[in-house]
């Protein structure tokens, strides 16, 4: 099983709508978790954590399941901007470096 | 502040040249890490440091070097240079400290084709 598992993609969606995303990771061990976003030929950025009581942040709201290892994103009201890939992000303890998903591109179409 | 900086930001080398890729940051982190992109792939991690002087292997360190003299740079080293190397290579910072406190920030990237 791969570490972080993703659906690619794309999802096509009409400005407006709601979409959600999945992911799910292999290592229980994993301590934080996190999604970022990444434009094209950009960056990752961080959009934002995720907690395990489920944490909102305007339009954008994660959920982690840790029984299930099974971590969510939720968009809202999607904007033409949103169009991106969103990463599914995993940190192991201490100073280790982020496990990175492949992505879930997304097209929000006006 | 500037961030997190990369130099150069595209580069095409011959097969079995050498050359640095450069990243600075001017947030005084303490960690600094090295991630590879393939097309169509997640970042993979290949080297990192929690301080100056003090480096680690990551996920995919095999023909690749770094140093750490300096708490703002963290250079990383192709020897050799392979086909299997053409990716987008990422520098990235956070402060030292409990992990799921901090972010980590990314340099814009450095394309680099080897043929």
């Amino acid at each position: 099983r791969k570490e972080v598992e993703q659906d690619p993609g794309p999802f096509n969606v009409p400005e407006g709508a709601t979409v959600a995303f999945n992911c799910t990771y292999s290592n229980s061990a994993s301590q934080s978790f996190f999604w970022y976003r990444q434009d094209c030929r950009k960056e990752p950025k961080l959009l934002m954590s995720v907690y395990s009581s489920g944490n909102e942040d305007g339009r954008f709201t994660a959920q982690l399941n840790r029984a299930s290892q099974y971590i969510s994103l939720l968009i809202r009201d999607s904007k033409l901007s949103d169009s991106a890939t969103y990463l599914c992000v995993l940190q192991g303890g201490g100073a280790d470096g982020l496990t990175f998903g492949k992505g879930t591109h997304l097209i929000i179409q006006p | 502040n500037a961030g997190v900086t990369q130099t150069p930001k595209f580069r095409i080398l011959k097969i079995g040249q050498s050359m640095t890729l450069q990243c600075t940051q001017d947030m005084n982190h303490n960690y600094m890490y090295w991630y590879r992109q393939d097309p169509g792939m997640g970042l993979k991690l290949i080297y990192y440091s929690v301080g100056a002087g003090i480096t680690d292997k990551g996920e995919v360190p095999n023909g690749y070097n770094v140093s750490r003299s300096t708490t703002e740079d963290f250079p990383l080293r192709l020897e050799l240079a392979a086909p299997s190397q053409t990716s987008v290579y990422f520098c990235a910072s956070r402060l030292a400290g409990p992990y799921y406190s901090y972010e980590q920030y990314f340099g814009p990237g450095t394309r680099l084709t080897v043929t």
